[in-house]
């Protein structure tokens, strides 16, 4: 059974900072990583799609990667800002019809 | 475009009730997902539909049932309503067509809020 695991739970950082978020998954025969971004109270939006055969995908000041042999991704956030503030959801889909499972999230504090 | 919509936003139960939630896409999705959410739980899939006419259980199906009559919609029913069912439900939807739908990104709904007493 696929396992993933954000590290950390809760980050506060000063703007402008950069930071990384982890996600880690037991299963490496996945077929994409997909992280979202969730406001308080609100669903959940997509943020970057990585499939298996990729290693990386930027999207402005995002930038997800991928390694399936070691069972990890990370999302970079360069020059962060207040409005980046949010919980951070990573989750692996898995092979055949296969869905989505989810880390716990990173909840994310920038201060101003 | 209005994605994927949910109704309702918010409802109380009492123990015992029963009710439905709708899923409703626009993108012609060929897949479409129930998932909860609860403090400490994270996301779990509850059921899911691979097309029209099918679905199938997830992570925590029990005490729930669905329905994919027309392609744009997902019903979850709750037909006795528990205090373990208090939870925030979402709707996803994910591919157009085909094996490499299941490579495709899932868009969220807003979210139900549901209490039950």
């Amino acid at each position: 059974k696929q396992e993933v695991t954000q590290i950390p739970a809760a980050l506060s950082v000063p703007e402008g900072e950069n930071l990384v978020l982890n996600c880690s998954f037991t299963d490496s025969a996945i077929y994409n990583l997909q992280w979202f971004r969730q406001d308080p109270g609100k669903g959940l939006t997509s943020l970057l799609l990585i499939q298996s055969s990729q290693r990386e995908q930027t999207s402005g000041r995002l930038n997800a990667s991928l390694d399936k042999s070691s069972g990890r991704s990370t999302l970079y956030i360069a020059a962060s800002q207040p409005g980046d503030s949010a919980t951070y959801l990573c989750a692996a889909q898995g092979s055949g019809y296969s869905t989505l499972t989810f880390g716990k999230g990173t909840m994310l504090l920038v201060s101003p | 475009n209005a994605g994927v919509t949910q109704t309702p936003k918010f409802r109380v139960l009492k123990t015992g009730q029963s009710m439905t939630l709708l899923c409703a896409q626009d993108m012609n999705h060929e897949y479409m997902y129930w998932y909860r959410q609860d403090p400490g739980m994270g996301l779990r899939l509850i059921h899911y539909s691979v097309g029209e006419g099918t679905t199938a259980k997830g992570e925590v199906p029990d005490g729930y049932n669905v329905s994919r009559l027309k392609k744009q919609n997902f019903l979850l029913g709750l037909e006795s309503a528990a205090p373990s069912q208090t939870s925030v439900y979402f709707c996803a939807s994910s591919g157009t067509s085909g094996r490499m739908a299941l490579n495709n990104e899932q868009f969220f709904g807003p979210g139900t809020r549901l209490t039950v007493l």
